[in-house]
């Protein structure tokens, strides 16, 4: 089976760094994803890692270990507007590369 | 490119009852998933398809639910005998199935069973 942890709650200031963490457990990892969902809103895609390192898409970065099985979202110069939920998820290639979800981080940024 | 959508937004129904989502993928994506979600919880994988062949089926998944896709366009999910556990949303997703894995999601069916 596939497993994901990510820290449930993360808070940080306007215009601050904050980084949410990844750990997964999955016997056919081909790749990791982020995603954001706002209250009420669907999940909508953020950036992807297949391979090792850093991947940097505006004020978001995502890294990548796959011998620590761990991954990162970066968010830097907080807005109110990233105050939301992130789901990291695995793709998975038992069964046909289906992607599984984490629990999810829900990020509250103060002014 | 008129993104995914579902219907219906939202179903309540009584317990014990059937009920039936649908959902219209991108035009273009050969792949479509469905999943459940509930509160402060994330996506949990249900199925999906690649074109019209279900690929995985999800082993927690019990018998009351079905899901096809015919002509590989549009998906149905079914709920036989729904169960207040079932309350959720039901949300839907495609993909081109090509370079990177990049899912576009539907706003979703909300589902209250009574």
């Amino acid at each position: 089976g596939q497993s994901l942890e990510q820290p449930s709650e993360v808070t940080a200031v306007e215009g601050a760094i904050v980084q949410i963490n990844c750990t997964y457990q999955t016997s056919g990892f081909y790749g990791l994803s982020w995603y954001q969902q706002h209250d009420g809103g669907a999940p909508t895609f953020l950036s992807y890692n297949g391979l090792d390192g850093l991947e940097e898409t505006g004020r978001f970065s995502s890294f990548l270990s796959r011998s620590d099985s761990y991954g990162y979202l970066l968010l830097q110069e907080l807005q109110m507007k990233d105050s939301a939920s992130y789901f990291c998820a695995v793709r998975d290639s038992t069964g046909g590369f289906k992607t599984i979800f984490g629990a999810g981080t829900r990020l509250f940024v103060k002014a | 490119d008129t993104g995914v959508s579902q219907d219906p937004r939202h179903k309540i129904t009584k317990r014990g009852q059937n009920v039936t989502f649908r959902c219209d993928p991108i035009s273009e994506h050969n792949r479509l998933y469905w999943y459940r979600q509930t509160l402060g919880q994330g996506p949990e994988f249900l199925t999906y398809f690649q074109n019209e062949a279900q690929l995985e089926k999800s082993r927690l998944l019990s018998d009351r639910f079905s899901a096809e896709r015919p002509k590989g366009s549009f998906s149905t999910l079914e709920i036989q005998r729904t169960e207040q556990g079932d309350s959720a949303m039901y949300l839907c997703a495609s993909s081109s199935g090509q370079g990177v894995e990049k899912l576009f999601f539907g706003s979703g069916t909300q589902l209250s069973v009574l």
